[in-house]
């Protein structure tokens, strides 16, 4: 089944700084890949997603890339403020036939 | 508001104890996924239902089981209960393969 890494664990990151967040997948069949932000107490809410057919999407401040042959997708996230901090999670999913696969999560501390 | 509604929202049991978590996913959502997250940890998959059957599993234990029924809406059951399955479960919905609506969650007690 589905495998997804996540990396680092926890980011701390200077106001203004960029945040890169990285996530490799197993599945090659995987064509979706969205990125959840969490507040602490809160629920997931999706913040960005890419699909398979494209390389790289921008919101704004926050930008995902995914390299298909690799089989890795990052988030970045530049000008970071304060309320950027929180647990930020990518996913991988293939589907509604298959699983919807977290990464373990990574905890992004902006300090101004 | 995601549309997505769990209940209860805060339970407290003790040990042995069985529980029944409910979601109701958002109108026209056919796919109905619970996750496990415990104390500054990920979220765990457990299980996937779309529109009725179950189509996914995760690291769901034994004493654990789900169904969604007839109106979509989904309970997760948890029997045996042990002092480490104190969690966030979280219930998500989505049409089919896009975004993940997740609900409040229910915070799960086990003393």
């Amino acid at each position: 089944g589905e495998n997804v890494e996540q990396h680092p664990s926890t980011l701390s990151v200077q106001e203004g700084d960029s945040a890169v967040i990285k996530c490799t997948y197993s599945d090659s069949a995987s064509n979706y890949f969205p990125w959840y932000k969490q507040e602490l107490g809160k629920r997931p809410q999706l913040i960005i997603d890419i699909r398979s057919n494209v390389g790289e999407k921008k919101d704004q401040r926050i930008a995902v890339t995914l390299n298909k042959t690799a089989k890795h997708f990052s988030l970045h996230i530049t000008e970071t403020q304060p309320e950027d901090s929180a647990v930020y999670f990518c996913a991988a999913s293939s589907g509604s036939w298959g699983k919807f696969q977290f990464g373990a999560g990574t905890q992004v501390v902006v300090t101004p | 508001d995601s549309g997505v509604t769990q209940t209860p929202k805060h339970l407290i049991t003790a040990t042995g104890q069985r529980v029944t978590l409910r979601c109701s996913p958002r109108s026209g959502d056919l796919s109905v996924y619970w996750y496990q997250q415990s104390l500054d940890q990920g979220l765990q998959f457990l299980i996937q239902y779309y529109n009725g059957e179950e189509r996914a599993k995760g690291n769901i234990l034994e004493r654990f089981s789900a169904q969604q029924f007839p109106d979509l809406h989904s309970e997760l059951n948890l029997s045996s209960l042990e002092l480490g399955d104190s969690a966030l479960y979280f219930c998500a919905s989505s049409v089919a393969d896009g975004e993940l609506f997740f609900g409040e969650g229910s915070r799960l007690t086990v003393l």
